[in-house]
């Protein structure tokens, strides 16, 4: 998981609340990633940030927002125009320039009780 | 449109055995192409990547990928196979045309590798 840390593990909430989850990493990478992965469906990207203070929509990115006011940092969050949260959310960053794989952290799985 | 498909859910194979996953891209330039491995509950770890070269790729783990221009595939392969190796696998492809993002990843569905023992 390289160093990119998500938390928490594991987070529950009730329908038509907020929540954010959090994403750090130390490896001085510019740019930043929000997937969501469900059964059968591959990962999808969320949203996405290249640079401090600006971040791009992804495929799937209603229902949910980001900043990025750091550039360890790049939280997300659900809000309740997010109809079906339940899923597994996986960060990501990688070097910006040149052709680089991104690292992943080890994700949060978010259930809607 | 950029895509990358994995047509197998599920591959099957004895430990022992050579194992194959395959994977077919289809890019408007040239393919920028990677895999990733993910263990349950886990995030995804880098196996390896084709940029330009020699068509076969060796990565982490054992693991090497044979990149074939005429046939757009990227396949996965390992000689032996271990019970270890039992997991996710996952194809993914550079996406060319989304603006600014170099290094945004066009992801498969993903296969699921059962080694039995």
């Amino acid at each position: 998981d390289g160093g990119i840390t998500q938390s928490p593990k594991y987070l529950f909430r009730k329908e038509g609340q907020n929540v954010t989850l959090s994403c750090e990493q130390n490896l001085n990478h510019d740019a930043m990633y929000w997937y969501r992965q469900d059964p059968g469906q591959g990962l999808r990207l969320i949203y996405y940030s290249q640079i401090v203070n600006d971040f791009q929509k992804g495929d799937i990115a209603e229902g949910y927002s980001v900043s990025r006011e750091k550039k360890e940092s790049f939280p997300l969050t659900v809000t309740s125009a997010q109809k079906n949260p339940t899923a597994f959310y996986l960060c990501a960053s990688s070097i910006e320039t040149g052709i680089n794989e991104q690292f992943f952290g080890p994700g949060t799985r978010l259930t809607v009780l | 449109a950029q895509s990358v498909a994995q047509p197998e859910d599920q591959v099957n194979v004895a430990e022992g055995n050579p194992l194959t996953v395959k994977c077919t891209y289809s890019v408007s330039g040239n393919p920028y192409l990677f895999w990733y491995v993910q263990y349950p509950n886990r995030g995804l770890q880098f196996l390896l990547k084709y940029i330009t070269g020699d068509n076969l790729v060796k990565g982490s783990y054992g693991f090497e990928a044979e990149f074939n221009k005429s046939q757009t595939s990227f396949h996965l392969k390992k000689p032996s196979a271990l019970v270890s190796d039992s997991a996710l696998y996952f194809c993914a492809v550079r996406d060319l045309n989304y603006g600014g993002a170099t290094n945004k990843l066009i992801f498969g569905t993903g296969t699921l590798l059962a080694v039995q023992p």
